[in-house]
């Protein structure tokens, strides 16, 4: 099953503008991570943010996370047509836990040029 | 850094047959797992390794998968007896941990497999 669920399932905006993921999960994480995958190709792993942080930024990306309400968005400014691609999010359980990835279904973004 | 290899890239396979896929890791990680996906949904997990030993499996996992990682370094996904409802992307990903467990999954994923069955 998957723990994770992303919203929007779907974004198109124009290049130049903001897109805004959301994910929410269901159990207490050690982490939580994004991911991109472009059409029919494998995962890259873009920003990982600990359950004890609240903000993280990576060059055009800024990751927060909400624990208490077991939320994350991840923000991608000046966005870019190479930015088309579907975006997940990842948990990994408590130390100790499962090794696992828990992965939601994903925002597919499709950046206008 | 090669990054993580999957082959075949494509497997169209009729049903009933066997097929096997082989993932080499990045050379250095110690830790290897295999996710399947189906269109329009995320990566879910099949097993893990840690070395050579395979430490988790899912319920995914029928009897009729099996993995493997014989040294500790590429891995093989065998599916016996294939069905139609196996035809997804199978990917494999590997990742390091620092002794003491800390530090995130990060985990660097292969192009995948696309299955096929008819």
């Amino acid at each position: 099953s998957q723990q994770g669920e992303e919203d929007p399932q779907a974004l198109s905006i124009q290049e130049g503008e903001n897109a805004t993921m959301n994910c929410s999960y269901k159990t207490s994480i050690n982490n939580l991570q994004w991911y991109r995958q472009n059409s029919g190709r494998g995962l890259v792993h873009l920003i990982l943010i600990r359950s004890n942080e609240r903000e993280k930024h990576s060059g055009r990306l800024r990751v927060t996370l909400d624990t208490s309400k077991k939320s994350s968005s991840l923000l991608i400014t000046a966005s870019r047509a190479a930015d088309t691609a579907s975006y997940f999010c990842a948990t990994d359980l408590p130390q100790g836990g499962s090794e696992k990835l828990v992965f939601g279904k994903g925002t597919k973004l499709t950046v206008n040029p | 850094d090669t990054g993580v290899s999957q082959n075949p890239r494509h497997k169209i396979t009729k049903r009933g047959q066997n097929v096997t896929f082989r993932c080499d890791p990045i050379s250095e990680h110690n830790r290897l797992y295999w996710y399947r996906q189906t269109l329009g949904q995320g990566p879910e997990f099949l097993t893990y390794f840690q070395n050579e030993a395979q430490l988790e499996k899912s319920r995914l996992l029928s009897d009729r998968f099996s993995a493997e990682r014989p040294k500790g370094s590429f891995s093989t996904l065998e599916i016996q007896r294939t069905e139609q409802g196996d035809s997804a992307m199978y990917l494999c990903a590997s990742s390091t941990r620092g002794i003491s467990g800390r530090g995130g999954n990060e985990q660097f994923f292969g192009p995948g497999t696309r299955l096929t069955v008819l």
